[in-house]
């Protein structure tokens, strides 16, 4: 299985302002996925990202809030973008093999 | 739309075996996912279902039916590591792969 790296790990941050996010896997991989995890819930899917095109965004969620960045077959960006308490959240990136396989996830709090 | 449904919590002793059910309605069912995920840490993967039956991984099975939309997770001799969230996800295809988790099942084993 790959090695997925995620930073930050955790953050605090000021309402209205963004965070972006790093994901970077240790072989090439087709399409990674990045999650979110409200405290005490599931995983939600955000979007799925391909390396060359734009990402693919669920119900709910869209570009101007998460903006995605796929650059090569090793690494994307999520931005979680002008910030409010409702985004305090575990973002969790994760990349496809039998299973998911995720990153050690962002802790995001928003004061 | 679509729905995966846990049982909310589950509560065994060490060494019983305890079972934790999945049933799930979605389109473009690929397979069935299990994953761990202890308080504060990521989702890590246990076991997959392609087919129909019975997947035998150490201490844990996972059983899948497609006709009745259903699986479950079959943990034995249960330890008290065994304490933590487990998430059904199913892959859904419909072009490209996507997994979307099930509500989680919080299995808490007593001494």
């Amino acid at each position: 299985s790959a090695v997925i790296s995620q930073k930050p790990s955790r953050d605090i941050c000021q309402r209205g302002t963004s965070l972006t996010i790093q994901c970077q896997v240790d072989s090439q991989v087709t399409m990674m996925f990045w999650y979110r995890q409200q405290p005490g819930q599931s995983l939600t899917l955000i979007a799925t990202a391909n390396q060359g095109s734009e990402a693919t965004y669920e119900s709910g969620f869209v570009i101007d809030k998460f903006p995605i960045s796929r650059p090569n077959l090793t690494f994307s960006t999520l931005t979680v973008s002008n910030m409010s308490p409702e985004d305090s959240s575990i973002y969790l990136c994760s990349v496809e093999g039998q299973g998911a396989f995720f990153g050690q996830g962002t802790r995001l709090t928003v004061v | 739309g679509q729905s995966l449904e846990q049982p909310s919590e589950v509560t065994a002793v060490e060494g019983a075996i305890v079972q934790i059910n999945c049933t799930y309605q979605t389109s473009g069912f690929y397979g069935l996912s299990w994953y761990q995920q202890h308080d504060g840490g990521a989702p890590t993967f246990l076991s997959y279902n392609g087919l129909d039956g019975l997947e035998e991984t150490g201490r844990f099975s996972s059983f899948l039916s497609r006709s009745d939309s259903y699986g479950y997770l079959l943990l034995q001799e249960l330890q008290m590591k065994d304490s933590a969230s487990y998430f059904c996800a199913v892959t859904k295809s419909s072009g490209t792969y996507k997994y979307i988790f099930g509500t989680g099942t919080r299995l808490k084993v007593l001494a």
